[in-house]
């Protein structure tokens, strides 16, 4: 039962390139997010999707374009990276249901050099 | 606005018990959450109480809920090494229908043998 896969687990990029991170989910889920992780700011939310071929900005979008062409995928672009770009990002799912938690991926490891 | 706030690190002896502490500012919020992150990984659920419990107990943990002091804590009883984490109480957001979650910034638990 594979969860949430995020894809890669580690990249370096250089200042103005761009790459895409992958999330996958195998439950079924509607919702999908895209955190960011940095020491002593927790999580903080990048972009979001309520279902299929939606998507929404979060609390710290500039930078980034996000894309929710199938339901179990949710792909988050960089465009023209950036030194404060480097991060650890968290991709999570959930569905509809009074209790329902999000779950989370291993995250994806990037340093912009 | 909704805002989740924790204290940032606690240490504690091996045996004892730890509590971490969360103030939460949503008095809707349907459930409260705590998730742990261990080094290098992603978060992981780790227990949830609903808005009308005021406790909940799973093996060594503990989850008190005062919802007139808007606090909840995280008790570990008999803490043991594995327990060093990053401690995240997050609380669902009722502002539109995306299932987002406030976050706090995370209790870091250090246990010392």
């Amino acid at each position: 039962n594979a969860g949430v896969t995020q894809t890669p687990k580690f990249r370096v990029l250089k200042t103005g390139q761009s790459m895409t991170l992958l999330c996958a989910q195998d439950m079924n889920h509607e919702y999908m997010y895209w955190y960011r992780q940095d020491p002593g700011m927790g999580l903080r939310l990048i972009h979001y999707s309520v279902g299929e071929g939606t998507t929404a900005k979060g609390e710290v979008p500039d930078g980034y374009n996000v894309s929710r062409l199938k339901k179990q995928n949710f792909l988050l672009g960089l465009e023209s990276a950036a030194p404060s770009q480097t991060s650890v990002y968290f991709c999570a799912s959930t569905t509809t249901g009074r209790n329902q938690p999000q779950h989370f991926g291993d995250g994806t490891r990037l340093s912009i050099l | 606005g909704e805002d989740v706030e924790q204290s940032l690190f606690l240490s504690v002896r091996e045996g004892d018990s730890s509590v971490i502490n969360c103030t939460y500012t949503d008095s809707s919020s349907t459930y409260l959450y705590w998730y742990k992150q261990e080094p290098g990984a992603g978060l992981q659920l780790l227990t949830y109480i609903f808005s009308n419990m005021d406790m909940k107990q799973d093996q060594r943990l503990t989850v008190l809920l005062n919802k007139k002091d808007k606090h909840l804590s995280l008790r570990i009883a008999d803490t043991q090494t594995g327990d060093s984490a990053i401690y995240f109480c997050a609380e669902t957001s009722n502002a539109g229908n995306n299932r987002k979650l406030i976050w706090g910034l995370g209790t870091s638990l250090a246990v010392n043998p």
